[in-house]
């Protein structure tokens, strides 16, 4: 079992609509969940971090924690088209504590159709 | 502006000569390092851990002679890929987190390609 799993994709939204990301990990001890969304050929850039249970909203982006079952997921309201990327759920490594050690999950690619 | 910045962008070398790829921190001392291996349509791979001052620490699988980590200051960690081949040809990916661990920074990456 892969320690960060995402469906690889693609997820294809109209414009406007509400894109929703899954992820799951694997390790219990894992405190820290990122979004990184990345542009083909470029670095990841951060989208959203979360570390306790339940929502935290940003602007169109939500994510969302639920430790108990294991699972993180984001939500992008009114997608638009220059939301197409590919979307990496990573978890902070098992046993690193805060230093930053993150497992990233495959990605999930998001198209949004005009 | 970046925070983490990586040179080169882009390089091509020769099969069986070495390339090196810088990973500076802009302005703040990072105490640790990250390098990540990306192959097309994959993700991350986490390569190996660097840390100021004392020897890098690699991922399983991960061939330490042949990608030499050095952190020799607090804003600057090297990754020299030795004996390149063609399979190495990827994009190379450094973060770098200061003393609290709390924020993480991605450099821009580096591409290399091995001919």
């Amino acid at each position: 079992q892969k320690e960060v799993e995402q469906n690889s994709g693609p997820l294809s939204v109209p414009e406007g609509a509400i894109a929703s990301l899954n992820c799951t990990y694997s390790d219990r001890v894992s405190q820290s969940f990122f979004w990184y969304r990345q542009y083909s050929g470029k670095s990841p850039e951060l989208i959203m971090s979360i570390y306790s249970n339940g929502d935290k909203e940003d602007g169109r982006f939500t994510a969302q924690l639920n430790k108990a079952s294991q699972y993180v997921s984001l939500l992008i309201r009114d997608s638009q088209p220059s939301d197409s990327a590919t979307y990496l759920c990573a978890v902070n490594s098992p046993g690193s504590g805060n230093t930053g050690k993150l497992i990233f999950g495959q990605g999930t690619t998001l198209q949004v159709k005009p | 502006g970046a925070v983490v910045s990586q040179h080169p962008s882009r390089v091509i070398c020769k099969s069986g000569t070495s390339v090196k790829i810088e990973c500076r921190s802009l302005d703040f001392q990072a105490t640790t390092m990250f390098w990540y291996r990306q192959f097309p349509k994959q993700s991350l791979m986490l390569m190996a851990t660097s840390n100021e001052g004392s020897k890098a620490t690699y991922e399983q699988g991960v061939e330490k002679d042949k990608f030499l980590i050095n952190h020799a200051s607090l804003t600057l960690s090297t990754l020299t890929v030795t004996s390149a081949h063609p399979e190495d040809s990827s994009f190379y990916i450094c973060s770098a987190t200061g003393a609290s661990g709390n924020t993480i920074y991605f450099g821009e990456g580096s591409w290399l390609t091995v001919v």
